[in-house]
């Protein structure tokens, strides 16, 4: 099945401070997993993304940690700043199948001053 | 340095009166995509063009269709809005190179589309 959980739903991080969010999934077919940006108003940006071969990537503050045995993957935005709020999008696809994207439900981040 | 335009930004219709929304790109990409947003939730792929080859998701309701006259532009035709319409859509594009894993997508800004 086709799925891709992302908790939490909304999370508030003081200026500074760690901001993760977790995404699981249970394709094991999935070999891409993007994560994006999206501003109010705006369409979605990648911000991020990681292949399974890899555990970890990074880059700037940005960080993604992916568990292939346990189908999870996160993000953290390190020393988080007011400008990082935004609504973020974990998904994931099957790259012969034509790259289409499922998206993880959402999670609104606002970072407090 | 716009990349994926799409126009208008905010449209207003009528319940029931057809209105169309376009999308543009200057990447040259081979695929494009039509994206249903509605408030606090994610994207949801409505059908997708891989160069003139249209492709409908399974549950995208008849009365959205789509048309792609050539390989900058594709249009959202919506036949008879609803209430339930009422949403921000979003086009993409990407490349769509055959055997390239790693295929970004590129989201325009959107069109939040309001029905009366």
């Amino acid at each position: 099945q086709q799925q891709v959980k992302q908790s939490p739903q909304s999370l508030i991080v003081q200026k500074g401070g760690i901001s993760i969010i977790n995404c699981a999934y249970e394709n094991t077919a999935f070999d891409y997993f993007p994560w994006y940006q999206q501003f109010p108003g705006k369409g979605p940006a990648l911000l991020i993304a990681i292949r399974p071969d890899v555990s970890e990537k990074k880059e700037g503050r940005f960080t993604i940690s992916f568990n292939k045995s346990a189908k999870q993957f996160s993000l953290h935005i390190m020393d988080s700043q007011p400008g990082d709020s935004a609504t973020y999008f974990c998904a994931a696809s099957i790259g012969n199948a034509g790259n289409m994207l499922t998206f993880g439900g959402g999670t609104r981040l606002m970072v407090k001053p | 340095d716009a990349m994926v335009i799409q126009n208008p930004r905010y449209q207003v219709t009528q319940f029931g009166k057809p209105v169309t929304l376009s999308c543009s790109q200057t990447l040259n990409h081979n695929v494009m995509y039509w994206y249903q947003q509605k408030s606090s939730q994610a994207p949801k792929l409505l059908f997708h063009y891989y160069d003139k080859d249209f492709n409908n998701e399974a549950d995208t309701p008849d009365n959205f269709q789509s048309r792609r006259p050539n390989t900058s532009f594709c249009f959202l035709d919506i036949r008879s809005p609803g209430l339930g319409d009422a949403a921000m859509y979003l086009c993409a594009t990407s490349r769509g190179m055959a055997g390239r894993k790693t295929d970004t997508q590129y989201f325009g800004p959107g069109t939040r589309l309001t029905v009366l």
